[in-house]
């Protein structure tokens, strides 16, 4: 069973940083696009950023771009989004999502919850 | 950036009706687009893709056609399990925009 678990949400103040993490189980995790997306309070959806297999390639929205970082560890099954310089906007539901063939996602954890105030 | 707008942004439709979610791109996308639901309180749920090929698992009462700038999607009998938001999200190129969202009630 494919599995996706978000950790390292939280409150953190204005120009903060927060790192969350993604465990991924029940698939081989090396063999697909991982993604990113958000959804703010009263909000859609909104993609964040995507990484491809072997993290070489990296691709963000253009609100978050300088300040957050996709990367992950295919040795540890785990997916990350390192974000600093946090504004207000930010404040969301990160949901780790498995991209198949780059671009269905198929599968979506359950979201952890950023929120950024003073 | 392609924006993705969707209509109406709310519906209200009764057990047993037919509902159509419309999506319209700012420029062609052929048919690389995605529908998406999201019940309340869970994740989001892949319905469609390509435009109108249906995720496995998904009920065949969900459908989806169009291609280039236009998009739909029809629920042909309307269930209570389908009270959600419903997005549609192109992924002709960076970055994969969303539609807003229609959000479903009965």
């Amino acid at each position: 069973e494919v599995q996706l678990v978000e950790s390292g949400g939280g409150l953190v103040q204005p120009g903060g940083s927060l790192r969350l993490s993604c465990a991924a189980s029940g698939f081989t995790f090396s063999t697909y696009w991982m993604t990113w997306v958000r959804r703010a309070p009263g909000k859609g959806l909104e993609w964040v950023a995507n990484i491809k297999r072997d993290g070489n390639e990296r691709y963000y929205v253009d609100s978050v771009e300088g300040r957050f970082t996709i990367s992950r560890d295919n040795a540890k099954n785990s997916l990350y989004l390192q974000m600093n310089s946090l504004r207000a906007e930010d404040t969301a539901v990160y949901y780790c999502v498995r991209a198949r063939d780059h671009y269905y996602f198929d599968y979506w954890g359950q979201g952890t919850l950023v929120t950024v105030s003073s | 950036d392609i924006q993705m707008t969707q209509s109406p942004s709310s519906l209200s439709a009764s057990v047993g009706d037919r509902v159509t979610i419309t999506c319209q791109a700012s420029q062609d996308i052929r048919n690389y687009l995605i529908w998406y639901q999201q019940i309340p309180g869970k994740a989001p749920n892949l319905l469609i893709y390509d435009a109108s090929n249906l995720e496995t698992g998904v009920p065949s009462r969900f459908r989806g056609s169009g291609s280039g700038t236009d998009f739909s999607l029809t629920i042909t009998s309307l269930q209570p399990e389908d009270i959600a938001t419903y997005y549609c999200q192109q992924y002709y190129n960076f970055p994969y925009n969303f539609g807003q969202g229609t959000k479903l009630e009965i």
